[in-house]
Formats: C-alpha cells, sequence, structure tokens
C-alpha cells in the first residue's frame, strides 16, 4: 500500500505571492489533515478535510484554505505569503474516525517565502 | 490555547544507556499519541495512549499515560544509534476533529 506522497518537496515563493500544495493521502484513508511545522518547533494544526469539508480548524487566519477531492486527495493554498509561512508543511491522512488512532504522515513540503 | 511542555529538549545519550522523556499539559487529554521525525521526513507514530494510567510498550519503547490525563512518559531502553531522531509526544483534542497538539520535540543524540 502506498503511503501519504505529496507535492512539491521544495518551494520558493516571494512575499504576497500564493501557493498550492498537494498531498495524496494512504490508500484506504478518507481524512486528511495538515499541519505547520516550523524550524524547531512541533507540528501545528492547520485544518482537516473529511468528505470534501473542512470539519475541525486550528488558529490559522482565513488566507490559509484547502481542498479535498472524492479521491481523498487534497490541498492547501496560501494566499497573501508572509516571511513567517516559512515552514514545513506536512499533510496526514487517517481512516475515518481513526484520528484517535494516530496519523500516516507525508514527508512534507518545505516552503521558503523571501 | 493548548500548550504542551516537552523536556529535556535534547538529549546526548551513550549506546545502551536508558532514555527517559516527558510531556505535560495544562489542559487534560484522553489520547496520548508518541511519534518519532527523522530528518527529511514527516513524524511516524510509534505509540498510542488511550486511558489514565495506561502503560504500553513497542519494542524498546514503554510510553505511559498520566494518572492526572495531563502529562505522558516515554522511555526507550538500551539506545542504539538508529534511535537518534526528534521525539515528539501530542495530546488529541476529542472535540476538535481529533486534532492533535504537539510538544516541540526532544532531540536524542546517540553515541557509538
Amino acid at each position: 500500500e502506498t503511503g501519504v506522497t505529496q507535492s512539491p518537496t521544495h518551494l520558493i515563493k516571494t512575499r504576497g505571492q500564493q501557493v498550492t500544495l498537494r498531498c495524496s493521502s494512504q490508500s484506504g484513508h478518507n481524512t486528511v489533515s495538515w499541519y505547520q511545522q516550523a524550524l524547531g518547533q512541533g507540528p501545528q494544526f492547520i485544518f482537516q478535510y473529511y468528505r470534501e469539508e473542512e470539519n475541525g480548524r486550528g488558529n490559522f487566519p482565513p488566507r490559509f484554505s484547502g481542498l479535498q477531492f472524492p479521491n481523498y486527495s487534497s490541498e492547501l493554498n496560501v494566499n497573501a505569503l508572509e516571511l513567517d509561512d516559512s515552514a514545513l508543511y506536512l499533510c496526514a491522512s487517517s481512516p475515518q474516525g481513526a484520528t484517535l488512532r494516530g496519523y500516516t504522515f507525508g514527508s512534507g513540503t518545505r516552503l521558503t517565502v523571501v | 490555547g493548548q500548550q504542551l511542555n516537552q523536556s529535556p529538549q535534547s538529549m546526548f545519550i551513550q549506546e545502551g544507556e536508558d532514555v527517559s522523556m516527558n510531556c505535560t499539559s495544562s489542559s487534560i487529554f484522553n489520547t496520548w499519541l508518541w511519534y518519532k521525525q527523522d530528518p527529511g521526513e514527516g513524524p511516524v507514530l510509534l505509540i498510542a495512549l488511550y486511558k489514565a494510567g495506561e502503560l504500553t510498550s513497542n519494542g524498546r519503547l514503554t510510553a505511559q499515560f498520566g494518572i492526572t490525563r495531563k502529562d505522558s512518559f516515554l522511555n526507550i531502553s538500551a539506545s542504539i544509534p538508529s534511535d537518534v531522531g526528534i521525539y515528539f509526544c501530542a495530546g488529541v483534542d476529542n472535540t476538535n476533529a481529533g486534532k492533535s497538539t504537539f510538544g516541540d520535540g526532544t532531540t536524542l543524540t546517540v553515541k557509538p
């Protein structure tokens, strides 16, 4: 079975630009969550998607938005990029109702905003 | 908001030594998770704890869910070089889509 795959692996953007990050969930997993991990810190919950709808959100502004598609893959969009948005963005998937058992994480997208 | 304090921040040990790290929270969690993250990779789940007082093992790893539900502990016995990495605790919020709140990690270095 394939794990969680994310693309691209690295990205450099300019302040004020917009970015889209992509994630394919593990086979059989229909719940996808996104986390932001700044250097030297633990991952911070951005939001979670289930059945193509956002069903939980952390303390991130509205310029962080997402989508989930019928095949359970997901996108994270960030508008009006700021320097502090530079971080590793992790996608994680889990089977329905099994988020309490932990996630399967992808290797992340390293975003640098200059 | 919820915050997790993880300690120690870093550890340097000799191969074969035992390791202990812990995580404390200002809030109660009903589930505690322990992950390991290697460079360039996402976190990998090591142990999940679901009940206060629960003690669970995974090979050389043992974790405990604190009685107060505000803390958890991870022990690694007889460390080996491949134990090197960053260990994260996470508390799960059942009321917000199973959101996991992570600590800032314990970086483990094992000297052969």
